[in-house]
């Protein structure tokens, strides 16, 4: 049964980058089947999608954080990781890795994980 | 890249029916037959309920259908139970991305 988890710094200061990084259990990050995806959630708001890879190296980003966004994929490890430069504290948010079909649904999700955005 | 557009609350008895609208464009409800929703209790990851507009993944009650009409799409739960109370999010492909709805809260009275 496929699983991810999440893992990475909780605190990250202002105008640093946050990175994360997800690792897949269960499961192959090579896998023809699946994207490999982000989606965040600040408190008590809902979910953005922030972008996808394919195990090749295929990246879509969402436009507004196209800019900020880097998602690289470690097939030796079984992970994939998220890297958002420039934080602000409209950053701060729980983050979410998850598996993606073919048809962009998000299938499997990790558990997330809160990362606060603070000096 | 504007969010899709869902009321922000519903709310039903058990046993009774609700339905759920999730409002786009032809840029991304519209265009494609990449709908999908998500079911979140609080403090909890989402889970994945249709896909492809209206397909269930192995294990979602039947209760749990899915459907599109032009720039709008709708999840509808009947014979509501207790445990359907959450939040719930659609999502729609908008070509080599993709946009969340703004969630909406469901309660069972």
């Amino acid at each position: 049964q496929l699983q991810l988890q999440e893992s990475g710094p909780g605190l990250v200061k202002p105008s640093e980058t946050l990175s994360l990084t997800c690792t897949i259990s269960g499961g192959s990050i090579s896998s023809s089947s699946y994207y490999w995806g982000w989606i965040r959630q600040p408190p008590g708001k809902g979910l953005e999608w922030i972008g996808s890879i394919y195990y090749s190296g295929s990246t879509y980003y969402n436009p507004s954080l196209k800019s900020r966004v880097t998602i690289s994929v470690d097939t030796s490890k079984n992970q994939f990781s998220l890297k958002l430069s420039s934080v602000t504290a409209a950053d701060t948010a729980v983050y979410y890795c998850a598996s993606q079909g073919v048809e962009w649904e998000l299938r499997t999700w990790g558990q997330g994980t809160l990362v606060t955005v603070s000096s | 890249q504007s969010a899709l557009t869902q009321p922000r609350s519903v709310s039903g008895s058990p046993g009774q029916s609700v339905t759920i609208s999730c409002t786009g464009t032809s840029s991304d409800v519209g265009g494609y037959n990449y709908v999908s929703w998500y079911q979140q209790h609080p403090g909890k990851a989402p889970k994945l309920m249709i896909y492809d507009v209206n397909k269930r993944p192995s294990g979602v009650p039947d209760r749990f259908s899915g459907s599109k009409s032009g720039n709008t799409a709708s999840l509808t739960i009947s014979g509501l139970q207790a445990e359907d109370e959450a939040d719930y999010y659609c999502c729609s492909y908008a070509g080599s991305y993709t946009v969340f709805g703004g969630g909406t809260k469901l309660t069972v009275l």
